[in-house]
């Protein structure tokens, strides 16, 4: 595709249910990048890959969050256990090259935790 | 850990006055990009700047880096109601981009 992908645009779980994000970068980017945007907020780190090399993970808020690229291109973004404070629009981004370069945003995921 | 200040928080305009957002750093930044982020959408770029002092200008938006390469701003003349959304600075820290906390723009037609 053109853009950066997500899916699902919208998922609701239940307090400690297990989700999972999908993200699909632009074709041939090297870096991809994971943020999580509470409303109202700029968008904050999480996790960042050079092809399906996991290099920072640093903004991974705990344990229970979980992302990988196992073959450099699609990422996954698990979340474990949910919690009502996870609720926030998940987004993901890519790059051609390293992080200064423009990084391309995807639509989204917003998680609601109930 | 790195963190750009963003002021104002908000704005609100009528269509065909100018507006200011400004992003401010404690530390010499080595670059700073500014995206914009649609009500109900996602960030995208506008620009990036690198060098001290630099002004780029797209059609009614100008972007500024300061000389100490602490500070930038972005201007926009004559505002119409699609300039309407959030602008956010974002620096490069280590692997990431660490974003301000945006600027919100409302304009009143």
């Amino acid at each position: 595709g053109a853009g950066v992908s997500q899916s699902p645009r919208y998922k609701v779980a239940k307090r400690g249910q297990d989700v999972a994000l999908r993200c699909d970068p632009i074709s041939g980017h090297v870096s991809l990048f994971w943020y999580q945007q509470a409303l109202g907020q700029g968008p904050e780190f999480l996790t960042y890959f050079q092809n399906e090399a996991q290099l920072d993970k640093s903004g991974l808020p705990s344990d229970r969050f979980f992302a990988e690229r196992p073959e450099g291109s699609v990422s996954t973004l698990k979340i474990q256990r949910t919690q009502q404070e996870d609720s926030a629009v998940y987004l993901c981004a890519s790059s051609h090259h390293r992080v200064t370069a423009e990084a391309f945003f995807g639509q989204g995921t917003r998680l609601t935790v109930v | 850990g790195q963190q750009v200040m963003q002021i104002p928080q908000y704005q609100h305009v009528q269509e065909g006055e100018d507006f200011t957002t400004y992003c401010n750093s404690s530390t010499t930044l080595s670059n700073i990009q500014w995206y914009k982020q649609r009500p109900g959408g996602h960030p995208v770029f506008l620009i990036q700047l690198v060098k001290s002092g630099e002004v780029k200008k797209q059609k009614r938006l100008t972007f500024q880096f300061g000389e100490a390469k602490k500070n930038s701003s972005l201007h926009i003349t004559a505002t119409q109601t699609t300039d309407v959304g959030t602008y956010f600075c974002a620096e490069e820290y280590g692997n990431k981009l660490v974003f301000g906390a945006g600027t919100i723009l409302r304009v009143k037609s």
